[in-house]
């Protein structure tokens, strides 16, 4: 069983449509939990990070983590074309906080 | 503009050659990562570097060595020991990872990558 479990896809959703992005974690020391963006052919970039528990919302996006159930999300509201990427979770005790562990990422289309 | 870049873009290997990637970054980051990306699969740790002249076997390092003679560059070196090094590449960069405040995470900044394919 892998460390962080992320559904590969494709998700494919119409324009305006709130979506969700899932990982689930075995790790029950992992304390720091990001979302990176990774445009097809380029490099991730950080959308959003979580220390602990808890909602953290920027813009339309927000992330929350469960840690009791040891699952966290991505939501996207009014979703656009824009937004299609492959979105990767990555999570990471504290000691280690450089030494990530990541999903194998969500494929996310937004259809016009 | 402050950056990472990585080249080439593509390359190609032949059977039993080495070939080294480059990764130079201009954000004044005393860490650097090199990652290996494969379809359906999380970024892989290849090797990892705090400080100049300093690095780190990460998760899957052997048949890959890497070097850190300047602070800026971070080459990633392939040899013939790869069996299967078919793959996309991404160097990386943070700030200093000695400073551990709770709460505080060190951005990892990615180059665009280079995919490399053996023939």
């Amino acid at each position: 069983q892998k460390e962080v479990e992320q559904d590969p896809g494709p998700l494919s959703v119409p324009e305006g449509a709130i979506v969700s992005l899932n990982c689930t974690y075995s790790n029950s020391a992992f304390q720091y939990f990001m979302w990176y963006r990774q445009y097809s052919r380029k490099g991730p970039e950080l959308l959003m990070y979580t220390y602990s528990s808890g909602n953290k919302e920027d813009g339309r996006f927000t992330a929350q983590v469960d840690k009791s159930s040891k699952y966290i999300s991505l939501f996207i509201r009014d979703s656009q074309p824009s937004d299609s990427a492959t979105y990767l979770c990555a999570m990471s005790d504290f000691f280690s906080n450089y030494q990530l562990i990541w999903g194998a990422g969500t494929k996310l289309i937004i259809k016009p | 503009d402050g950056g990472i870049t990585q080249s080439p873009k593509y390359l190609f290997r032949k059977e039993g050659q080495n070939v080294t990637l480059s990764c130079e970054q201009n954000l004044n980051h005393d860490a650097m990562y090199w990652y290996r990306q494969d379809p359906g699969q999380g970024l892989r740790l290849i090797y990892y570097s705090q400080i100049v002249n300093d690095f780190q076997k990460g998760d899957i390092a052997e048949g890959y060595s890497v070097s850190r003679e300047k602070k800026e560059s971070f080459p990633l070196t392939v040899t013939s020991a790869q069996k299967n090094p078919t793959a996309f590449y991404l160097c990386a960069s943070s700030t200093p990872i000695s400073i551990k405040t709770p709460g505080s995470y060190n951005e990892q900044f990615f180059g665009p990558g280079t995919r490399l394919t053996v023939l």
